[in-house]
């Protein structure tokens, strides 16, 4: 499968919101509402921050809301920190237990 | 508190063999599904392979089907990666992956594979 495209950066500034887009196929993204992204620091282990499309695990801020549109998913993050500043990554499920993720986007908090 | 803690990466030569593994802790780890995900040098994660709690089905992305087997020995709480005819593209980290439903809920740390003459 090809990976789903993402930007390769955004940024915001402290207390603004940003949203990072997730685009794929009807084969994945547009095909099931099993939607994740993750969240990446250097050198750490990734952590999920959202999945089946809008879900959030218990731990994670309100702050990060996830949405989808046929083929395109998204990731908001209002409110930004600086400890938001990380790699961000979607992911789908493609079907018969096979998974495609993002190319990843960098996050800059200015 | 899950731990998984993934060893067995260095450095192998292009044809080469290695096999990972990924020792887990503090959750029942018969009962889950588990996979490995890895990220080349400058490139995003991407899924490799997959295998049921009983570790009778297993899945396997395209880009390594052929050479790379997944497996667990669920009396050791680890599950492994067996990878062989390596090649430069399989240079990445490795990550092992705790599958929550059809998302991916804890992960390792990763162990780099470096795959060079």
């Amino acid at each position: 499968q090809s990976a789903l495209t993402q930007p390769r950066s955004v940024s915001g500034s402290p207390g603004q919101s940003v949203t990072i887009s997730c685009t794929g196929t009807s084969s994945d993204v547009g095909g099931y509402n099993y939607v994740s992204w993750f969240q990446h620091h250097p050198v750490k282990a990734p952590k999920l921050m959202i999945y089946d499309v809008t879900k959030r695990p218990s731990g994670v801020p309100d702050r990060f809301s996830g949405s989808k549109s046929g083929n395109t998913a998204s990731l908001t993050i209002s409110g930004l920190q600086a400890e938001d500043e990380a790699d961000y990554y979607c992911c789908s499920y493609a079907g018969s237990y096979t998974w495609v993720f993002g190319g990843g986007t960098k996050l800059t908090v200015l | 508190e899950v731990q998984l803690l993934e060893s067995g990466g260095g450095l192998v030569q292009p044809g080469g063999s290695l096999r990972l593994s990924c020792a887990a802790s503090g959750f029942t780890f018969s009962s889950n599904a588990m996979s490995w995900v890895r990220q080349a040098p400058g490139k995003g994660l991407a899924w490799v392979s997959s295998i049921n709690g009983g570790g009778d089905d297993t899945y396997i992305a395209d880009s390594v089907k052929g050479r790379f087997t997944i497996s667990r020995d669920n009396s050791k709480n680890t599950l492994y990666l067996q990878m062989n005819s390596l090649s430069a593209e399989d240079t990445a980290v490795y990550y092992c992956a705790k599958r929550w439903g059809k998302t991916f809920d804890y992960w390792g740390q990763g162990t780099l594979v470096t795959v060079s003459s």
